[in-house]
């Protein structure tokens, strides 16, 4: 059964900083994996896709890496702004219906 | 808006009581899938569809649950005989077509607490 963990569960940056967001995964058979950004209450906002295929995918301040053999990846966020305090969630698809596996997430502070 | 839309956003209701919620996916998306969150934890996966057929349900999904995508387009999740122990966020998603490269994208959820 495949397993998704996220280190750290929480963290505390000031404005400005860069800063790297970690996601495990068990089984290495996938077919792709996101991150997304979750706001309190909200639903989920995908950020960035990567393809098994690939290492890795930008989006502006954004910058996912993805290790499949090691399963592993790493979500890179530089100069860090208060906007981007919210929760980060990675998950993988798996399976005929590209169904996701969520990990627990990681709450973002970016601190004035 | 052309997201993926979710109804009732917020659903109060008294243990033993059942529920109906409704999500709309993006137009001519025919992926669509049901997911379930707890507070503090990530999405767990209930069920998804191709179109009007349910391919696959996760063992979450008890016989008090069903979803049905009558005509492939909108969905519908129903609870019977509500427990506190259902009380989540219900999240909806959708893609584009079944290429297994797609992202999902989902709605704002439904919130239900069961008194």
């Amino acid at each position: 059964k495949q397993e998704v963990t996220q280190i750290p569960a929480a963290l505390s940056v000031p404005e400005g900083e860069n800063l790297v967001l970690n996601c495990s995964f068990t089984d290495s058979a996938i077919y792709n994996l996101q991150w997304f950004r979750q706001d309190p209450g909200k639903g989920l906002t995908s950020l960035l896709l990567i393809q098994s295929s690939q290492r890795e995918q930008t989006s502006g301040r954004l910058n996912a890496s993805l290790d499949k053999s090691s399963g592993r990846s790493t979500l890179y966020i530089a100069a860090s702004q208060p906007g981007d305090s919210a929760t980060y969630l990675c998950a993988v698809s798996e399976g005929g219906g590209n169904k996701l596996t969520f990990g627990t997430g990681t709450q973002l502070k970016v601190e004035l | 808006d052309t997201g993926v839309s979710q109804n009732p956003r917020h659903k109060i209701t008294k243990r033993g009581q059942n529920v109906t919620f409704r999500c709309d996916p993006i137009s001519e998306h025919n992926r669509l899938y049901w997911y379930r969150q707890t507070l503090g934890q990530g999405p767990e996966f209930l069920t998804y569809f191709q179109n009007e057929a349910q391919l696959e349900k996760s063992r979450l999904l008890s016989d008090r649950f069903s979803a049905e995508r009558p005509k492939g387009s909108f969905s519908t999740l129903e609870i019977q005989r509500t427990e506190q122990g259902d009380s989540a966020m219900y999240l909806c998603a959708s893609t584009a077509n079944s290429a297994s490269t797609d992202t999902q994208y989902f709605g704002p959820g439904t919130r239900l607490t069961v008194l």
